[in-house]
């Protein structure tokens, strides 16, 4: 069983900047969640997809958006860099709908840095 | 609001020790999980353990066990015979339980690094 594939592993923007991040979800897994999380903090959600559609919304502003796609990818675009988007990016996939209980399983994070 | 509460920022233990990490949670919903995740240096969010709300026995995965006193909101893990290995930072994570599609998203505590010493 394939696990959840992140890439880059690491980038570095400046500010004003736009980019993508990519996830490839775990082999039969249908919903995607990117966490946040900066430096010495814990993750703090971004956005879930499921089925392609976005299904729920953490408290981030409308420049961070995602797709995910037909066969479960996702992307997550960040546009007009602010320092304060540097930190670890990271991606879980997970079995959703009516399958509840199945927990999130992670991928190895894209570290941004925004100079 | 769900909230999670990690008041330990750093503990240390002996290999072959036993250490307990504590957690606090805050919220008003009553079907729930519960979950400690690891993340070594190496990045990746690694799940160790998780408690169902409704359940009234505490979960156990090998050397790994919590004590989840749900009127308390309390949901610590204690971990017997420390390995090298183990040394990480431990996430405790809250997530309501949710029907019909949605949205099932981790609220994370902000982590205790565990070192194990030889």
């Amino acid at each position: 069983e394939t696990g959840v594939t992140q890439s880059p592993t690491h980038l570095i923007k400046t500010r004003g900047q736009q980019v993508t991040l990519r996830c490839s979800s775990q082999s039969g897994h249908n919903t995607v969640s990117w966490y946040q999380q900066a430096l010495g903090q814990g993750p703090q959600f971004i956005f879930q997809y499921y089925r392609e559609e976005e299904n729920g919304r953490g408290n981030f502003p409308p420049r961070f958006s995602g797709l995910q796609f037909p066969n479960y990818s996702s992307e997550l675009n960040v546009n007009a860099l602010e320092l304060d988007d540097s930190a670890l990016y990271l991606c879980a996939s997970s079995l959703g709908g009516t399958a509840i209980n199945q927990p999130q399983h992670f991928g190895d994070g894209t570290r941004l840095s925004i100079l | 609001a769900q909230t999670v509460t990690q008041s330990q920022p750093e503990m240390s233990v002996q290999e072959a020790e036993t250490v307990t990490l504590s957690c606090t949670y805050d919220t008003s919903e009553n079907n729930y999980y519960l979950f400690w995740y690891k993340q070594p240096p190496s990045r990746q969010m690694i799940l160790v353990i998780r408690q169902e709300a409704y359940k009234q026995q505490n979960a156990t995965e090998n050397r790994f066990s919590v004590n989840f006193q749900k009127a308390a909101k309390s949901f610590s893990l204690k971990i017997s015979d420390s390995q090298l290995g183990d040394t990480a930072m431990y996430f405790c994570a809250f997530m309501t339980l949710n029907y019909g599609g949605a949205t099932n998203k981790l609220i994370f505590g902000t982590g205790t690094l565990l070192a194990v010493q030889p």
